[in-house]
């Protein structure tokens, strides 16, 4: 039972254009979403994180949107840069669980 | 500061074979973790260690064990490796509140053939 899903495994975003990541969530009582990247070869790194008592959050180049009703967040990349290619992950928690689901991942892939 | 470290990064193993993952932190979390990540699946928790001395099963703990050996070290065996084992494994540590960022190591991708 797939709890974190993002349907898209892959995209290809122009570079300077906007990038959005998508992912579905079944649980609602998730409290907190988190977006990591992944270079080929390399352990994640965190990126972005939002709580579930808000519905945006933003840190440069990087806003994370969440929509509760719609069990939906999205990342948006504003502009895209060829080093923004890589793999993105989701990944949601319950608070006072150490357990972080993740989602399958998108192939995100800038074209020069 | 090297944060996560793990090792080894490649291994092969034959079916039935046996050998630890190892994984140390130098940033005093708290927790750490075990993933592993297969094509088309995500990253699937294995078990964690919210304290010294605690440790907890995960999404797949089937064929694996862990030891919290202290603060800074938490290994993942394997008693009798399968090929369904194959994958690229990832230790991951926090404060203990993982809504702070989770640090991982560079992974440690293994063959059971």
């Amino acid at each position: 039972d797939q709890q974190v899903k993002q349907n898209s495994p892959s995209l290809s975003v122009q570079e300077g254009r906007i990038s959005i990541l998508n992912c579905d969530y079944t649980n609602s009582m998730f409290d907190y979403f988190l977006w990591y990247k992944k270079y080929p070869a390399e352990g994640p790194t965190f990126l972005i994180s939002i709580s579930s008592i808000k519905d945006k959050n933003e840190d440069g180049r990087f806003t994370v949107f969440l929509n509760k009703s719609a069990k939906h967040l999205s990342l948006h990349i504003v502009p895209s840069q060829p080093g923004d290619s890589a793999v993105y992950f989701c990944a949601a928690l319950f608070f006072g669980n150490e357990k972080l689901t993740f989602g399958t991942g998108t192939r995100l892939t800038i074209i020069p | 500061n090297a944060g996560v470290t793990q090792t080894p990064k490649f291994q092969v193993l034959k079916t039935g074979q046996s050998m630890t993952l190892q994984c140390a932190q130098d940033m005093n979390h708290n927790s750490m973790y075990w993933y592993r990540q297969d094509p088309g699946m995500g990253l699937r928790l294995i078990y964690y260690s919210a304290s010294e001395g605690t440790t907890d099963k995960g999404e797949v703990p089937n064929g694996y064990n862990v030891s919290r050996l202290n603060k800074r070290e938490f290994s993942l065996r394997l008693e009798s490796a399968a090929p369904s084992q194959t994958s690229v494994y990832f230790c991951a540590s926090t404060q203990g509140r993982i809504k702070t960022q989770a640090f991982f190591g560079q992974g440690t991708r293994l063959t059971v053939v």
